[in-house]
């Protein structure tokens, strides 16, 4: 059964800072991996999907990349800004699993002004 | 394109009563609808699968009469929270796929339900 951690927990930096997520997985056989932001109370907003073919995506300020053989992916936020304060959520869709989501527990990200 | 709505956004209810929340794909047709809970600092964990026209499968630990799910068409599915308690209060999300491929979801906004 496929779970996904995600470390640190809460992570605090100020404004202009280049930041890293990490996410780790433990079954190798995922079949893609999603980076998701949640605002408090909020529904979830997908922000970078990585095949399991592919090393990383790319949108905007957002770098996210994949690791299967370590089970490992990361986002990296450049120039972080106060509007990036929010939840950040990993999630895995392992091989055969019917496309069943695993989420991470989440960073709690706050870039400080 | 791939907006996932979801109705009521907030709902409070008595305990003991029944409670429907709707969750719609309004420009895509949707071969599969997830639905997640989510308790406070908590991530979201998976609750039930659905596809249209066919009975909801259901997670380990999850009551199915509990917790009803009627996928309809493919661009609604209904959970219904049966004999609401107040240990049923959580944040519901539900989520849409598209194709058979891609595996991507798209999520609703969510609905808060509270029981008193």
């Amino acid at each position: 059964k496929q779970e996904v951690t995600q470390i640190p927990a809460a992570l605090s930096v100020p404004e202009g800072e280049n930041l890293v997520l990490n996410c780790s997985f433990t079954d190798s056989a995922i079949y893609n991996l999603q980076w998701f932001r949640q605002d408090p109370g909020k529904g979830l907003t997908s922000l970078l999907l990585i095949q399991s073919s592919q090393r990383e995506q790319t949108s905007g300020r957002l770098n996210a990349s994949l690791d299967k053989s370590s089970g490992r992916s990361t986002l990296y936020i450049a120039a972080s800004q106060p509007g990036d304060s929010a939840t950040y959520l990993c999630a895995g869709i392992s091989s055969g699993s019917a496309r069943q989501l695993t989420f991470g527990s989440g960073t709690q990200l706050t870039v400080l002004p | 394109g791939a907006v996932v709505s979801q109705h009521p956004s907030r709902v409070i209810c008595k305990s003991g009563t029944s409670v429907k929340i709707e969750c719609r794909s309004l420009d895509f047709q949707a071969t599969t609808m997830f639905w997640y809970r989510q308790f406070p600092k908590q991530s979201l964990m998976l609750m039930a699968t659905s596809n249209e026209g066919s009975k909801a499968t259901y997670e380990q630990g999850v009551e199915k009469d509990k917790f009803l799910i009627n996928h309809a068409s493919l661009t609604l599915s209904t959970l219904t929270v049966t004999s609401a308690h107040p240990e049923d209060s959580s944040f519901y999300i539900c989520s849409a796929a598209i194709g058979r491929q891609s595996g991507e979801q798209y999520f609703g906004p969510g609905t808060r339900l509270t029981v008193t």
